[in-house]
């Protein structure tokens, strides 16, 4: 697709459901990355997948917290029994990782989804 | 841990006046990455920075690398209305990890 597509852009849910937010990343894109952003601050890491290579789990907060990348595409990003902290926009970035001038891979530069709004009542 | 700071974390200037965003980053990196945020939206790329001394410039933003000081700058001359926006950088650690760290932002908002 021309850019990354991440649905639904909207979710509300009741405190205690599951809810799982999808993101679709630009076609070829190896990197694909989760970010957490709440009102008025910066992006949180989530988790990041690359390639084949087992994904970096590192930032996502408890065990509620899931993703997966299905054929190294799409990735679905999963939160059981919701909480009100919760609430959030989630954005999808992808990217192509290509090797540098030392061999180590490197990233150009990340583009963004629209996000998915998720509000927990 | 790699943390990355912004400052200012808002600001407020006139159209046609010049000002400086700082990003400051706590462990050495020798890639930085500046993105732009309307309200509302998504993130957008402005400058990717590879190495240290690296300058670039779009318009009215210029962007700077000091790896030796960890610290990059987003300079903006003569501010106009269409700038502002929230403005982050992005700091990838050293030695093939490729999870950007991002700072708080800074909320700038140019005053007609």
């Amino acid at each position: 697709g021309a850019g990354v597509s991440q649905s639904p852009s909207n979710k509300v849910t009741e405190k205690g459901k599951d809810v799982e937010l999808r993101c679709d990343p630009i076609s070829g894109h190896t990197a694909l990355y989760w970010y957490r952003q709440s009102l008025g601050q910066g992006l949180e890491f989530l988790i990041y997948f690359q390639g084949n290579s087992a994904p970096d789990k590192s930032g996502l907060p408890s065990d509620r917290f899931s993703a997966e990348r299905t054929g190294g595409s799409v990735s679905t990003l999963t939160i059981q029994r919701t909480q009100q902290e919760d609430s959030a926009v989630y954005l999808c970035a992808s990217s192509l990782i290509h090797a540098g001038a030392s061999g180590q891979g490197v990233n150009e530069k990340l583009f963004f989804g629209s996000g998915t709004q998720l509000s927990v009542l | 841990e790699l943390k990355v700071e912004q400052n200012p974390l808002f600001l407020s200037m006139q159209e046609g006046k010049n000002y400086t965003i700082y990003c400051n980053y706590s462990t050495t990196s020798d890639r930085l990455y500046w993105y732009r945020q309307d309200p509302g939206k998504s993130l957008e790329s402005l400058f990717v920075l590879l190495s240290n001394g690296a300058v670039k410039q779009e318009g009215r933003l210029m962007a700077s690398l000091d790896t030796k000081a960890r610290l990059s700058t987003l300079h903006i001359t003569a501010a106009v209305h269409d700038l502002s926006a929230t403005y982050f950088c992005a700091v990838v650690p050293p030695r093939g990890n490729e999870k950007l760290t991002f700072g708080t932002g800074t909320r700038l908002t140019i005053i007609p």
